[in-house]
């Protein structure tokens, strides 16, 4: 089984500074790798995902994140956030071979403010 | 396309009472799944389908029952709501793997 932490429950930040999520997994496997976000009373929508190739990956809204296998991590980083960047934050992971079911961390709320 | 829906959007229900929640979807996918999300605990896999009649359980099962007649619709069933039962609700469906699950606007359900 796999199993997702994120290390930061809450992270405030100021407008145009940056921001880095810190996410960790386990498996046993290899692993695909996602990051959602969640705004205020809205369903989650994929920022970026990892499958496999090039460790830097690009999503959504500039975001981007780098998967580093030794250290078993996905942190999630932006150059300078925008108050619309207020939302929670949710790291999932998958196992190859078993890649249908998804494993969330329990989040990180990002609050930017002015 | 609608995406994934969710009917209805709230919901309080007594304790002892049963409910379904529908999930539908229009992208003709394969796999669909149910989501409760808890504050601090973050999504939670209830069920899951990898195609119509084929059903299998998640981490939290407990309490739920679902069905896979079509592929575009995926109803929870609550059989007797309790407390613990009080959550947000996600629909999700995906094509393929690796999956990249779409969500519904979610369910928010109250039991008393």
């Amino acid at each position: 089984a796999q199993s997702v932490t994120q290390l930061d429950s809450q992270v405030p930040v100021f407008e145009e500074a940056p921001v880095e999520l810190r996410c960790n997994y386990s498996s046993s496997v290899s692993v695909y790798l996602f990051w959602y976000v969640q705004y205020p009373n809205q369903g989650l929508q994929l920022l970026l995902k990892y499958l496999s190739g090039s460790t830097l990956v690009k999503g959504i809204n500039g975001f981007e994140a780098e998967f580093n296998k030794s250290q078993t991590s996905f942190h999630l980083r932006k150059p300078s956030v925008h108050i619309s960047d207020t939302a929670e934050y949710f790291c999932a992971v998958s196992q190859k071979g078993n890649d249908y079911k998804l494993s969330f961390g329990a989040g990180t709320t990002v609050t930017v403010r002015a | 396309n609608a995406g994934v829906t969710q009917t209805p959007k709230f919901q309080v229900l007594k304790t002892g009472q049963s409910m379904t929640l529908q999930c539908a979807q229009d992208m003709n996918h394969e796999y669909m799944s149910w989501y409760r999300q808890d504050p601090g605990m973050g999504l939670r896999l209830i069920h899951y389908s990898v195609g119509a009649g084929i059903t299998d359980q998640g981490e939290v099962p407990n309490g739920y029952n679902v069905s896979r007649s079509t592929t575009e619709d995926f109803p929870l069933r609550l059989l007797s709501a309790a407390p613990s039962q009080t959550s947000v609700y996600f629909c999700a469906s995906g094509q393929e793997a690796p999956n990249e699950q779409f969500f519904g606007p979610g369910t928010r359900l109250t039991v008393l």
